[in-house]
């Protein structure tokens, strides 16, 4: 099993530009995460979904969007990037259960936006 | 939101020598996880520890639900330990995390 993939896992944008990172998971997890990590701020949660066709806000949704595609895949789109969005980028998935809901990441994406 | 502090935020280890990390949180939670996060930058769960205790091989865990703290202990470090070490607390899917410790374990 390949676990979580994300791709690409560089890219720099100019302010305004668009992009999609794209995730996918291949353990047949129910929920997927999309966070951020800025240095010395931990990971804060973009959104997330529970499961196949719902998506949810959360901490930081401000100036992205989410597609939860199918079960496997849930990619998170800049529309119009801004420099803020500066940052290492996180896909997890989990399958929330009774006993754990641990979190497993992706290697990350590394987006600079000039 | 759940406010997540670790402490210490740096700690520098020689090999061989134990350590304990520690993670408080401002409310009551029903998933607590640890991370370790490489040099490289892959995240990697280490426990799953809303209470209780736990041990994986010289890593071990205890989690104080009452009184809100977790500890993580690592012994007999090695150089392999070094990264950061992050605690994630919440309720059900949304989880915060505490802004990590560094650890460099020295050989």
């Amino acid at each position: 099993n390949a676990g979580v993939t994300q791709t690409p896992k560089f890219q720099v944008l100019k302010t305004g530009q668009s992009m999609t990172l794209q995730c996918a998971q291949d353990m047949n997890h129910n929920s997927m995460y999309w966070y951020r990590q800025d240095p010395g701020m931990g990971l804060r949660l973009i959104y997330y979904s529970a499961s196949e066709g719902t998506t949810d806000k959360g901490e930081v949704p401000n100036g992205y969007n989410v597609s939860r595609l199918n079960k496997r895949e849930f990619s998170l789109r800049l529309e119009s990037a801004a420099p803020s969005q500066t940052s290492v980028y996180f896909c997890a998935s989990s399958d929330p259960g009774q006993w754990s809901t641990i979190l497993y990441f992706g290697p990350g994406t590394r987006l600079t936006v000039t | 939101g759940i406010q997540v502090e670790q402490s210490p935020p740096d700690l520098i280890l020689q090999e061989g020598a134990n350590s304990t990390l520690r993670c408080n949180f401002s409310d009551s939670v029903n998933n607590l996880q640890w991370f370790h996060q490489n040099p490289w930058g892959q995240l990697i769960n280490l426990f799953y520890i809303p209470s209780g205790t736990k041990q994986n091989g010289r890593l071990s865990a205890t989690t104080v639900a009452t009184e809100r703290y977790s500890l993580l202990y690592i012994s007999s470090s090695q150089t392999t330990d070094s990264g950061v070490y992050f605690c994630a607390v919440g309720n059900d899917y949304k989880l915060s995390f505490g802004a990590g410790t560094t650890v460099t374990v020295r050989a």
